[in-house]
């Protein structure tokens, strides 16, 4: 298997700019995480799905983001207005089952100017 | 709210060294605890995963135990090697929402 595949792997843009951060979980894999890392606050669990059905979104910092899984092999996390306090290393990852390790992608890193 | 704290932040030993890292987290109704490894510019690997009901878990030179009612656990590494230099962090799935709660990590340095 591919694993977790993520893109786009990096990504500069300007400050109020729309971005979109695309995640295909390995097959088969009924729960999907996103996360974001910072030095400041480490590693955050964003939102969470399971069965393409977002279960927790408590992590996901303002209405400025939103994520989706119309299928059960892609889902997109969008920022729109991004701000440079935006700026991290988003990680997708998958699994499943709760019980399971969770299989991480290798991340975006994005840089809001 | 549950917090994960592991120590030390930094480790530096010579190649060959046995060691081990400790995590520590302040609610003991968690689902499982994890410990992933880390490489620079990548994402986490999955090393072991201690349900709550187990008390430790092997693979290969990793041995993960836990003491959930002290809100412990540590990573023990036989014989450590060059290549086992990365990040190291430990998480707990809370009992209630199965979301995983990571530590900082700790940056292991194993010198050749």
């Amino acid at each position: 298997d591919a694993g977790v595949i993520q893109s786009p792997r990096h990504e500069v843009t300007e400050m109020g700019q729309e971005v979109t951060l695309r995640c295909k979980p390995i097959s088969g894999h009924d729960y999907l995480f996103w996360y974001r890392q910072t030095m400041m606050r480490g590693l955050e669990l964003l939102i969470y799905f399971n069965n393409n059905v977002p279960i927790d979104d408590s992590g996901m910092p303002e209405d400025r983001f939103s994520a989706k899984m119309p299928n059960a092999s892609f889902s997109t996390l969008k920022i729109q207005p991004s701000e440079p306090r935006d700026s991290a290393v988003y990680f997708c990852a998958s699994s499943d089952r709760v019980n399971q390790p969770q299989h991480f992608g290798d991340g975006t890193r994005l840089s809001i100017l | 709210k549950q917090e994960v704290t592991q120590i030390p932040a930094a480790l530096s030993v010579p190649e060959g060294e046995n060691l081990v890292l400790n995590c520590s987290f302040t609610d003991s109704a968690i689902y499982n605890l994890q410990w992933f490894r880390q490489d620079p510019g990548k994402g986490l690997t999955s090393l072991l995963l201690i349900q709550s009901s187990q008390r430790e878990q092997t693979s290969g030179r990793l041995n993960a135990s836990l003491d959930k009612s002290s809100g412990r656990s540590t990573l023990y590494i036989a014989a450590s090697q060059p290549g086992d230099s990365a990040t190291y962090l430990c998480a707990v799935t809370e009992d209630s929402s199965y979301k995983l709660i990571f530590g900082s990590g700790t940056r292991l340095l194993v010198r050749p």
